[in-house]
């Protein structure tokens, strides 16, 4: 079965200080993944997503960046965080390509930054 | 895509059936229904989805009405570890980008 494992899960960091979040994903090759990102007392923007190795679409325009080294990694980072970017950021995969499959979260990883 | 409208909260006894609503009057014939729910500090579990036939698995059933503009999701014996907030998102056949959380509808199981 598949598996999704996202860390830390919970993350404080200094304003300026910079960000690696990482993803993988076991018992499914070439998934389409995503980062989501969630406000308190919100629901989820989609932050980035990967069709493939190297294949990133952004949805927003931030100060943050992802990166798919791997078939089944997926890193979100920041040089230099802002308040702004805290919040709870969410991890997910489907099946690859053009699908009608859901997607599948990890526990996500609760980020403050000070 | 089109968009969602669900009640902002919903209170269900211990042991009866929850029914979640939610409307979603100018979904296109190639958009699926999907619903997933959210326990705090967790990520979103998906639970069911569906075309156009109503749906069954281990978790709930999915009723969508005959002109497609609504559907609800059933719990059929709801417990307290049920409360949660439910989505309820439409998407075209995609790479999953338009999956579109709105606020949901926050269900509270009371004993």
């Amino acid at each position: 079965s598949q598996t999704i494992h996202q860390w830390p899960a919970t993350l404080v960091q200094p304003v300026g200080s910079p960000l690696s979040l990482e993803c993988t994903v076991e018992g499914t090759s070439n998934p389409n993944l995503y980062w989501y990102r969630q406000a308190a007392g919100r629901g989820l923007q989609l932050l980035f997503y990967s069709v493939g190795i190297g294949q990133i679409s952004s949805e927003v325009p931030q100060n943050l960046s992802a990166s798919r080294p791997q078939d089944r990694q997926f890193i979100l980072s920041s040089k230099k965080l802002l308040l702004s970017d805290s919040g709870f950021y969410l991890c997910a995969w489907s099946g690859g390509g053009l699908s009608n499959q859901p997607q599948h979260f990890g526990d996500g990883t609760r980020l403050s930054i000070l | 895509d089109a968009k969602t409208t669900q009640p902002p909260s919903m209170d269900c006894a211990e042991g009866r059936a929850a029914n979640l609503p939610c409307n979603h009057s100018t979904i296109s014939g190639n958009e699926y229904v999907y619903w997933y729910r959210q326990i705090h500090s967790q990520g979103p579990q998906y639970i069911i989805h569906g075309l156009k036939n109503n749906e069954t698995n281990e978790m709930a059933s999915l009723i969508i009405t005959e002109d497609r503009k609504s559907s609800t999701l059933i719990l059929p014996h709801a417990t307290l570890r049920d409360t949660a907030v439910y989505y309820c998102i439409v998407r075209v056949l995609d790479y999953g980008q338009n999956f579109v959380f709105g606020p949901g509808t926050r269900l509270s199981v009371l004993p």
